[in-house]
């Protein structure tokens, strides 16, 4: 069974820093992997998706990077801002059984502070 | 961009009531799905749906049930609403294996 993990839970730092977010999955036999950000009391915003076959995706500030056969993948915030604050949560969509029961992380609360 | 717009913002409901969840998408999208979102429980699936009139159980089917007659509307239905069905309920759509878009949750508190 795919099990998602997101390590640290939360964190802060001050405005203006370079961030990595990690996310580790157990089963290497993915289609891709989503990264989503959520504002308390919200849904789920898309960031970035990377394919299988791809090493990275960038989207503005955001850069997420894919090792499938280590089963890692980071989101790298540049030049964070107090806007950035959310949680971030990263998605796995299974290669197979039709690619619907995707498996989520439990996500990083950031706090970017001023 | 896709608009995935679930009608309820908030819902107060008491024990025993029937519930509908509606969702609806904008983007002809094939697959649909809804969750349940708990603190360190993270999102849990309920049920999805690959086409009109399919449906398909996710991890936490019990409880509850679904209605695809449309293909750009999902409906969940809690058949006798519980205190532990208490949660945010999520509506979520994608095109085939791509980008999946959530709509802006549902917070359902059940008395």
């Amino acid at each position: 069974k795919q099990e998602v993990t997101q390590i640290p839970a939360a964190l802060s730092v001050p405005e203006g820093e370079n961030l990595v977010l990690n996310c580790s999955f157990t089963d290497s036999a993915i289609y891709n992997l989503q990264w989503f950000r959520q504002d308390p009391g919200k849904g789920l915003t898309s960031l970035l998706l990377i394919q299988s076959s791809q090493r990275e995706q960038t989207s503005g500030r955001l850069n997420a990077s894919l090792d499938k056969s280590s089963g890692r993948s980071t989101l790298y915030i540049a030049a964070s801002q107090p806007g950035d604050s959310a949680t971030y949560l990263c998605a796995v969509r299974p290669h197979t059984g039709g690619g619907n029961k995707l498996t989520f992380g439990t996500g990083t609360q950031l706090k970017v502070e001023l | 961009d896709v608009k995935v717009t679930q009608s309820s913002r908030y819902l107060v409901k008491r024990t025993g009531e029937k519930v509908f969840l509606e969702c609806v998408q904008d983007m002809d999208h094939e697959n649909m799905f809804w969750y349940r979102q708990d603190p360190g429980l993270g999102l849990r699936l309920i049920y999805f749906s690959y086409d009109v009139k399919m449906k398909e159980k996710g991890d936490i089917p019990e409880g509850y049930s679904v209605s695809r007659e449309k293909k750009e509307r999902f409906s969940l239905i809690l058949e006798s609403a519980s205190t532990n069905q208490t949660s945010m309920y999520l509506c979520a759509s994608s095109f085939g294996r791509e980008k999946l878009f959530f709509g802006s949750g549902t917070q359902l508190s059940v008395l």
